[in-house]
């Protein structure tokens, strides 16, 4: 079936680091694929997203490219901020019954140290 | 920008007691859906809606739960008899629908605590 998997949490880094969040997945088909975050106390926002191969999701200085081969969307930043200390949660999205239905994966926990 | 809410921001009631969480979805939205969160735990799908009937459900979403828009702009999720375990944060979605792209919109969700 389909599934998401990210990297356990929480990560811990400094000002100005560079952030990865593994994440992968397993679909039949050619899901869209998601980021999304959440600011303690608050829902889900998208951060980006890719619909087919290679495309490249960004926003806020955040990246993840679709990569079939690995079957895997990681996300990126190259210098992390306080303010970006949240859950990130990995999406995929697929067709189903004629409609579409999203699996998240857990969730990572990020803290920013200033 | 359009946005989806949902009321109220947080529900507390007792074990076996009927809850009624609300959603608005965007407006020209077509799909809808319930998801829900337990504390620090991913999110879950239940539910999902079309044409004033469900699409798919979760095996979670049982005969407690029900779901339904009773008129153009609201989107309802019932819990009947209220459990302990359905404390979690409940989140609502729409989805357009009518382009190809399948982007799902959240809103601020409820938190749902059970006595």
């Amino acid at each position: 079936g389909n599934s998401v998997t990210q990297m356990e949490g929480p990560v811990t880094l400094s000002e100005e680091a560079f952030l990865t969040i593994n994440c992968t997945y397993t679909a039949t088909g050619y899901p869209s694929l998601f980021w999304y975050v959440q600011y303690p106390g608050e829902g889900l926002q998208l951060l980006l997203k890719a619909t087919k191969a290679d495309d490249k999701g960004s926003n806020k200085g955040f990246e993840a490219t679709y990569r079939k081969e690995t079957t895997s969307f990681h996300l990126e930043k190259g210098s992390v901020q306080v303010s970006d200390s949240a859950v990130y949660f990995c999406a995929l999205s697929f067709p189903t019954s004629g409609t579409y239905k999203y699996i998240f994966g857990t969730g990572t926990r990020l803290k920013v140290l200033a | 920008e359009p946005e989806v809410t949902q009321t109220p921001s947080h529900q507390v009631t007792q074990m076996g007691q009927e809850v009624i969480l609300r959603c608005v979805p965007i407006s020209n939205h077509l799909y809808f859906y319930w998801y829900r969160q337990i504390l620090g735990q991913k999110v879950e799908f239940l539910v999902s809606f079309y044409n004033n009937e469900i699409s798919e459900k979760s095996e979670i979403f049982d005969d407690q739960f029900s779901v339904e828009r009773p008129d153009g702009s609201n989107f309802t999720l019932k819990i009947r008899s209220t459990k302990l375990e359905d404390s979690a944060m409940y989140f609502c979605a729409s989805r357009q629908g009518t382009s190809g792209y399948n982007e799902q919109f959240f809103g601020p969700g409820t938190r749902l605590t059970v006595l």
